[in-house]
């Protein structure tokens, strides 16, 4: 299996400021063929389902803004939001489609500073 | 609007068959763009993709529970349902029911998930 691995697992972020998180894969999820990062992220709110915000590391989802990109290669990715909102307060995974089974990073928790 | 519904929160006795179904509304289960998944995540802690499948009926499980998981599609209905045998309190957790994109013929990043049902395994 493939192991995600986020950090950090928590990070406290002013609002207004970047927030960052990494995730790191033990096998590249990047296909040789086309060049596609088989990797998604996911934000989870309190008592709420996750919901998709960026596939194929770096395309995103419909609907979400523009504050939130994503970026990496290989084996080493990274979510960004550029400006923090209050309503970004979340838990945020990582996913890897690359192979079967898919897998998720461990989650990392965004709070305000 | 594509939405996904699982049934209501549960109880199941240790040893027993988890059942769980869900619908899909607002499109239909017959797609060839999409597989079905479940997905649990054990409270307080973090995901685990269960196993995904076909509207035709080709799965795929996780090797970590594939001797007790059974998915099944019923496109007749606009449903899928998982089946969980033998379970434990470890099994304890919200369970998602949800659409992942197809590539390749294979199943691809998670755009739809449903509200989940939380399952606890006691006696």
């Amino acid at each position: 299996d493939i192991v995600m691995t986020q950090s950090p697992d928590s990070l406290a972020v002013s609002l207004g400021e970047r927030a960052t998180i990494n995730c790191k894969s033990s096998h590249s999820v990047s296909s040789s063929s086309n060049n596609n990062n088989f990797l998604g992220w996911y934000q989870q709110k309190p008592g709420q389902p996750p919901r998709l915000l960026i596939y194929w590391a770096s395309t995103r989802e419909s609907g979400v803004p523009d504050r939130f990109s994503g970026s990496g290669s290989g084996t080493d990715f990274t979510l960004t939001i550029s400006s923090l909102q209050a309503e970004d307060v979340a838990v945020y995974y990582c996913h890897q489609y690359y192979s079967l089974p898919h897998t998720f990073g461990q989650g990392t928790k965004l709070e305000i500073k | 609007q594509l939405q996904l519904q699982e049934p209501g929160p549960g109880l199941v006795k240790p040893s027993e068959t988890l059942s769980l179904t869900c619908t899909f509304s607002g499109g239909s289960i017959a797609s060839t763009t999409s597989y079905w998944a479940w997905i649990r995540q054990p409270p307080g802690k973090g995901l685990e993709w269960i196993g995904s499948i076909y509207y035709s009926g080709s799965t795929y499980y996780n090797p970590s529970l594939k001797s007790r998981v059974t998915i099944s599609v019923d496109t007749s209905k606009n449903q899928f349902s998982l089946k969980l045998s033998s379970v434990t309190a470890a099994d304890t957790a919200v369970f998602y029911c949800t659409r992942q994109a197809s590539w390749n013929s294979l199943p691809g990043v998670v755009n739809i998930w449903g509200q989940g049902t939380m399952v606890t395994v006691s006696s």
